[in-house]
């Protein structure tokens, strides 16, 4: 257990649909990273928050978006969905930049019909 | 433009020898470079890693070592276990913007055969 929370675990929904996704990171990480898995693909980095601020961006689509609230955990929104956003969304948290690690969640399956 | 490559998308290996995962990178400025382990289901996990400064680090069974003239990192297993049988992705960091995001490879599928 990493300690990172998302849910929902699992998601389907219809194009054109919009979808949050949310993430709780370990209990004192002030960072929060957003990262898609497409089939076959690496994980692509969407984007980073840190202390509530966004810190650096991605390969983010325009109709995604994302917030880290106060109490830290973090919302990806995803709208006008497409086929091709089918995906695993996991978000990850650390405290510091140290020897780099991250914490992953387990992230959430989107399935779009 | 895939800043971080796997080259393998699976390799097969038996129970006991030596496995060896490779990742070559484009990026002249990751100063840091990780590997990550993935089991069905769950979220990546932190496994190893190497600073830019280093060219071997080694953790128990695993051992990285970096190339950094030829810009290629490898990872090595031994002896292998079953429970090795994972996805491994090598992940790169350039922090050059401030940021910490990591830059991932497409992962090569480790299978442990007994």
């Amino acid at each position: 257990d990493s300690g990172v929370t998302q849910t929902p675990k699992h998601l389907i929904t219809a194009t054109g649909q919009r979808v949050t996704l949310r993430c709780s990171p370990r209990s004192g990480d002030l960072s929060v990273y957003w990262y898609q898995q497409s089939l076959d693909q690496g994980l692509q980095f969407l984007i980073q928050y840190y202390n509530g601020e966004e810190r650096a961006k991605g390969n983010i689509l325009e109709r995604f978006s994302a917030q880290q609230f106060p109490d830290l955990h973090s919302e990806l929104n995803l709208s006008s969905l497409e086929l091709g956003d089918s995906a695993l969304y996991f978000c990850a948290s650390s405290v510091e930049w140290t020897t780099g690690e991250l914490f992953f969640g387990e992230g959430s399956r989107l399935t779009v019909l | 433009d895939q800043q971080v490559k796997q080259n393998s998308p699976s390799l097969s290996v038996q129970e006991g020898r030596i496995s060896i995962l490779n990742c070559d990178y484009t990026n002249s400025m990751f100063d840091y470079f990780l590997w990550y382990k993935k089991y069905p289901a769950e979220g990546p996990t932190f496994l190893i890693s190497i600073s830019s400064i280093k060219d071997k680090n080694e953790d128990g069974r695993f051992t990285v070592f970096l190339n950094k003239s030829a810009k290629h990192l490898s990872l090595h297993i031994v002896p292998s276990q079953p429970g090795d049988s994972a996805v491994y992705f090598c992940a790169g960091r350039d922090s050059g913007g401030g940021a910490d995001g990591l830059t991932f490879g497409k992962g090569t599928h480790l299978i442990i055969q007994p």
